[in-house]
């Protein structure tokens, strides 16, 4: 069965540095998502995209924040200069309808677990 | 997107049915009910969705009140593998990008007991 994969599992980071977390998501999928989950707390959606470009951006997703899809199967999320407020669990996710659809699953990955010293 | 209730917390024995509820009394005629759940240390997972009527599929069922404003997941047979959290949401087809997104909110911690 088709998944999204991520890598890292787990990214251990110093303050200020850039990270980049990656997604593979399903192949014939077309729109993408990044979502974040502080520990304990609920998961927050950070941003979609499509056709190349953001469709929506959350208010945590600010100019520190940004994400590509270099390739044909890879999505990226970049933090320029992390914060210790950063740290949470990073899921990716994509779905392949569009909005005049019942319904537009969402298959998540695993998660990266991003720790911010 | 409209909001949903759900209670903090749930507790089941193995083998047993299991009913979540999920009130959402604001919900608008285009507004879709997803059910999402995340097993620990993991990513949310799809498990149903519905408009008006009843749905069944291989992982749960789903009960819409005839008036739409309350739903129940119900597991038939609960196994220890069920234990996570259960997420209720509401997505309107209709509202453009911001459709896309989920709006996760806290969910009920389902504890399943062998």
């Amino acid at each position: 069965e088709p998944e999204v994969t991520q890598t890292p599992s787990h990214q251990v980071t110093q303050m200020g540095q850039e990270v980049i977390l990656r997604c593979v998501p399903i192949s014939n999928h077309l729109y993408f998502y990044w979502y974040r989950q502080i520990l304990g707390q609920k998961v927050e959606f950070l941003v979609s995209f499509y056709n190349n470009e953001i469709s929506e951006k959350s208010e945590i997703f600010d100019d520190q924040f940004s994400v590509e899809r270099p390739d044909g199967s890879n999505f990226t999320l970049k933090i320029r200069s992390t914060k210790l407020e950063d740290s949470a669990m990073y899921f990716c996710a994509s779905s392949s309808g569009t909005g005049l659809e019942s319904y537009n699953e969402q298959f998540f990955g695993p998660g990266t677990r991003l720790t911010v010293l | 997107d409209a909001k949903t209730t759900q209670p903090n917390s749930m507790e089941s024995n193995e083998e047993e049915p299991v009913h979540l509820p999920c009130n959402h009394s604001t919900i608008s005629g285009t507004d879709y009910i997803h059910w999402y759940r995340q097993l620990p240390s993991q990513g949310p997972e799809y498990v149903i969705h519905g408009l008006t009527s009843n749905v069944n599929n291989r992982m749960a069922s789903l009960a819409i009140a005839e008036d739409r404003k309350s739903s129940t997941l119900i597991l038939h047979r609960a196994t220890l593998r069920d234990a996570a959290v259960y997420y209720c949401i509401l997505r309107d087809v209709n509202s453009g990008g911001s459709n896309y997104k989920l709006t996760f909110g806290k969910g009920t911690l389902l504890t399943v007991n062998p």
